[in-house]
């Protein structure tokens, strides 16, 4: 079965503080794609970040921050120095090469406060 | 360049009443799908159109529900007889085979059944 978990519901964290997001997945595929999406309040999906099975390699884009590890199925999110405009609720999802749908996870709704 | 939109933005209707959400994906995109998210989960896969085929649809897809896309461009997703449980954030997606199967999404319309 294919699965994504996410198992922290709601973080709340104060300006400049670093946070990290977790999330684990599970698939029986040899290659698939794990995604993270960002939903601010305004409801709109804003895609994250792409990553595909065989590209293990770490990944920094400026506040952001991914490590990706096959051996734990696990691709975590970190935010480095917190803003406000972080707050939202951010996803991680799952596409198998067999199929093109997104498997999400339930989400974890982060607070940043000022 | 613009990106995925989804008209309209909001619908309130009354039980019973049939209602019709339109997507126009991002020009270039051959692949289109539906999302349906209720509140505190993360979207869950409806359907997917590659060009004007319908190549999967979920067992959430009853038959109540009918989604087109003619002359693979835009698409619409239209729900009969509807029901308060129907209630939730239809969001639209476009993908581009090309780019790995990254999705990008529109605002989402949201749907209140009375």
């Amino acid at each position: 079965a294919q699965k994504v978990t996410q198992a922290q519901t709601e973080i709340s964290v104060v300006e400049k503080e670093d946070v990290t997001l977790d999330c684990v997945y599970e698939t029986r595929d040899t290659t698939y794609y794990l995604f993270w999406y960002k939903q601010p309040p305004s409801g709109e999906l804003v895609f994250l970040i792409r990553r595909n099975s065989f590209d293990e390699q770490n990944e920094i884009s400026g506040r952001y921050s991914w490590n990706f590890q096959k051996s734990t199925s696990s691709f975590n999110f970190t935010i480095t120095a917190s803003q406000v405009v972080d707050s939202a609720v951010y996803f991680c999802a799952l596409v198998m090469d067999s199929s093109y749908k997104l498997i999400f996870g339930s989400g974890t709704r982060l607070l940043v406060r000022p | 360049d613009t990106g995925v939109s989804q008209n309209p933005r909001h619908k309130i209707t009354k039980r019973g009443q049939n209602v019709t959400f339109r997507c126009d994906p991002i020009s270039e995109h051959n692949r289109l799908y539906w999302y349906r998210q209720t509140l505190g989960q993360g979207p869950e896969f409806l359907t997917y159109f590659q060009n004007e085929a319908q190549l999967e649809k979920s067992r959430l897809l009853s038959d109540r529900f009918s989604a087109e896309r003619p002359k693979g461009s835009f698409s619409t997703l239209e729900i009969q007889r509807t029901e308060q449980g129907d209630s939730a954030m239809y969001l639209c997606a476009s993908s581009w085979d090309r780019e790995e199967e990254t999705q990008y999404f529109g605002p989402g319309t949201r749907l209140l059944v009375l």
